[in-house]
């Protein structure tokens, strides 16, 4: 399955966070989601063969990387208060097959 | 642009009752496809069920079963003798294939199941 790492973190507004995600073996897209408490995931932006493929509607102080070992890392920098959310990772071999999803990383910002 | 609506927002239904989750799309293009996601207080997003726009035959699963209707622009699913294990919110979502790298969810419908 996807594992994703922490699973709990708080970070003070202004400082910067990484977030990891191992995809299913085998599967070469992986996407990035927020969910704010009460609401449907976000679609952040999604990386295919290491390259960023698709992007939702995020300040570029959100960023990612993807690693040829199925893993991948999201990036946020000067967090601010609003970004306390659950972030989801999810991958795919095939996009409208679906995607599995990990369990997330709960951030909170104070 | 695209976009999924659950106008429910919580449900609540005594064990064995069966219960229907609705859910409405909006989307110009003709190629889409249409999830169901169950997500339990453990956070992650499972899995159920991905219709493609040119297959509009219902399907059944076991006590789940989901009705597509194009001309309503709706994807409704019906949980039959409900169990309390299927308490979580459920999300339907939508993909089309012209941007097939973005899933579009709706807002979720929390289900409460009660013994």
């Amino acid at each position: 399955g996807v594992t994703q790492s922490p699973t709990h973190l708080i970070k003070t507004r202004g400082q910067q966070v990484t977030l990891r995600c191992s995809s299913q073996s085998g599967h070469n897209t992986v996407s990035w989601y927020q969910q704010a408490l009460g609401q449907g995931p976000q679609f952040i932006f999604q990386y295919y063969r290491e390259e960023e493929n698709g992007r939702g509607n995020f300040p570029p102080r959100f960023s990612g990387l993807q690693f040829p070992n199925d893993s991948s890392e999201l990036n946020v920098n000067a967090l601010e208060l609003d970004d306390s959310a659950l972030y989801l990772c999810a991958s795919s071999m095939i996009a409208e097959d679906g995607y599995t999803f990990g369990s997330g990383t709960r951030l909170t910002v104070v | 642009a695209q976009k999924v609506t659950q106008a429910q927002t919580e449900i609540s239904v005594v064990e064995k009752e069966d219960v229907t989750l609705d859910c409405v799309y909006e989307t110009r293009d003709t190629t889409y496809y249409l999830f169901w996601y169950k997500q339990p207080p453990s956070g992650e997003l499972v899995f159920l069920i991905r219709r493609n726009s040119f297959d509009e035959q219902n399907e059944i699963s076991g006590r789940y079963s989901w009705n597509f209707q194009k001309s309503t622009s709706s994807f409704n699913f019906t949980i039959t003798a409900s169990q309390v294990v299927d308490s979580a919110v459920y999300f339907c979502a939508l993909t089309v294939y012209s941007s097939a790298s973005k899933i579009i969810f709706g807002s979720g419908t929390r289900l409460s199941i009660r013994p």
